[in-house]
This record gives structure tokens, C-alpha cells and sequence, in this order.
């Protein structure tokens, strides 16, 4: 079991600038989760996963973003014309699906974005 | 709404019990998580809760849930300094996502 992964670890942009990072999930895992979090805050609810389809999308998630899992597997999240704001970590998680144990969350280690 | 609510510090000395606690608002919640986060990494799941029971107990921690005044509590019994890391509370809602709290940060002191 190699866990919910992120690449990269870190990515450094200027403003103006589009980036992509990429989250490949644990492999039996049918939903998958995106978060933001900036310091000193909790996760912050992006958007999330059910196999390919995207389920539900946060406010938080500006016109500039946009989240794809093709295949219902790996996902990837596309920030275009980055600000200094978007500066934070993005988190993955991964789970089996609802109800009980399988509501359970595995987060992967982040992708820590540094808009300049 | 949907908002959840910690403490930001707690220091403790080491063997000492920790109590971390979390309001919560989403009286619909099914689960209620605590989950770990060191300096640099992701979120590690600790402990979860239904929302019908009252305590879990797991080596040493303990989860106790009020659910009439939506309060959740995180006990660690003989805190390490390997403990110290800054603890989050979550709420599942209706809609299958996570709500988390702010954080609280434990220290842990010789």
C-alpha cells in the first residue's frame, strides 16, 4: 500500500503563471477529495470525486481552477493565471466511498504552492 | 452553518494526560474525526466517532462526544513529545465532505 500520492512536494511560480499537480490515490479508492489549507488554518474544502465524476465544487473554487480525474483514478488540479493568494498547500485525500468505515479520509503529504 | 471550533494551543509536560476539545454545529454529522498534522506533512487519522456513541477508546486515546452541546474531546493518556503536533477535529456532513476545525497545536515540554 503506497498511500494517497502528490507531486510535486513543492512548486514555485510567478504570478500570472499556470500550474498543475497531480494526485494519484490509494488504487481501490473511489472518491477523491481536494483541499487547500494556508497557515495557521484547518483544510479547507475544495472539491471531490465519485470514480470520474465531480460531485460538488466549493465556492472557494474560482473560475481559475479546474479539477479532472479522467479515468476515476489519478486527479489533477489546474490553477491558471496564478495570484499571490492562491498561495498555499493543496492537499489530496482518498476514500472508499460513504457510510462507516468507508467515509474514512487518507490524506496525501501536499503539493505546497509559493506564488511570487 | 457548517463550523467547527478548537482551541489553537495547549502545552503540556510530558506524561501528563492532553485534552483537546472541538464544537461542532452540523447536528446531522454521522462521523467525527481527529486527525494529526506534523510540521510539513499531511493529515494523519488518529480516531473517529459515530455520532451514536458516546466514547472510543483506542491504546491512549479517548474520544468523548457530547452531542447535545455538539462537543468532541481528545484525550491522550502519558503525552510524548513525539505527541506534539497540532491536532484537527472534523465533522462529515450530508454532502460526504469533511469540515475541519482550526487546529490545536500541543506542545509537549520535559
Amino acid at each position: 500500500d503506497t498511500g494517497v500520492s502528490q507531486n510535486p512536494r513543492h512548486k514555485i511560480t510567478k504570478r500570472g503563471q499556470n500550474v498543475t499537480f497531480r494526485c494519484d490515490p490509494i488504487s481501490e479508492h473511489n472518491r477523491l477529495y481536494w483541499y487547500r489549507q494556508t497557515l495557521g488554518q484547518g483544510p479547507e474544502f475544495l472539491t471531490y470525486f465519485q470514480n470520474e465524476a465531480q460531485l460538488e465544487k466549493s465556492r472557494l473554487l474560482s473560475d481559475r481552477f479546474s479539477a479532472e480525474r479522467p479515468k476515476g483514478s489519478f486527479s489533477t488540479l489546474e490553477i491558471q493565471r496564478t495570484e499571490q493568494g492562491d498561495s498555499a498547500m493543496y492537499l489530496c485525500a482518498s476514500s472508499l466511498g460513504s457510510g462507516g468505515d468507508s467515509e474514512k479520509l487518507f490524506f496525501g503529504s501536499g503539493t505546497q504552492l509559493s506564488v511570487l | 452553518g457548517e463550523d467547527v471550533e478548537q482551541s489553537l494551543f495547549l502545552s503540556v509536560r510530558e506524561g501528563d494526560s492532553s485534552v483537546i476539545n472541538c464544537t461542532y454545529t452540523d447536528s446531522s454529522s454521522t462521523y467525527l474525526y481527529w486527525y494529526k498534522q506534523e510540521p510539513g506533512a499531511g493529515l494523519q487519522l488518529l480516531t473517529y466517532i459515530f455520532s451514536n456513541m458516546d466514547m472510543k477508546q483506542d491504546q491512549r486515546l479517548t474520544v468523548l462526544l457530547n452531542k447535545k452541546d455538539k462537543h468532541l474531546s481528545l484525550r491522550i493518556a502519558d503525552t510524548q513529545t513525539g505527541d506534539s503536533a497540532i491536532y484537527f477535529c472534523a465533522e462529515s456532513t450530508n454532502t460526504d465532505k469533511l469540515i475541519f476545525g482550526t487546529g490545536t497545536r500541543l506542545q509537549v515540554f520535559p
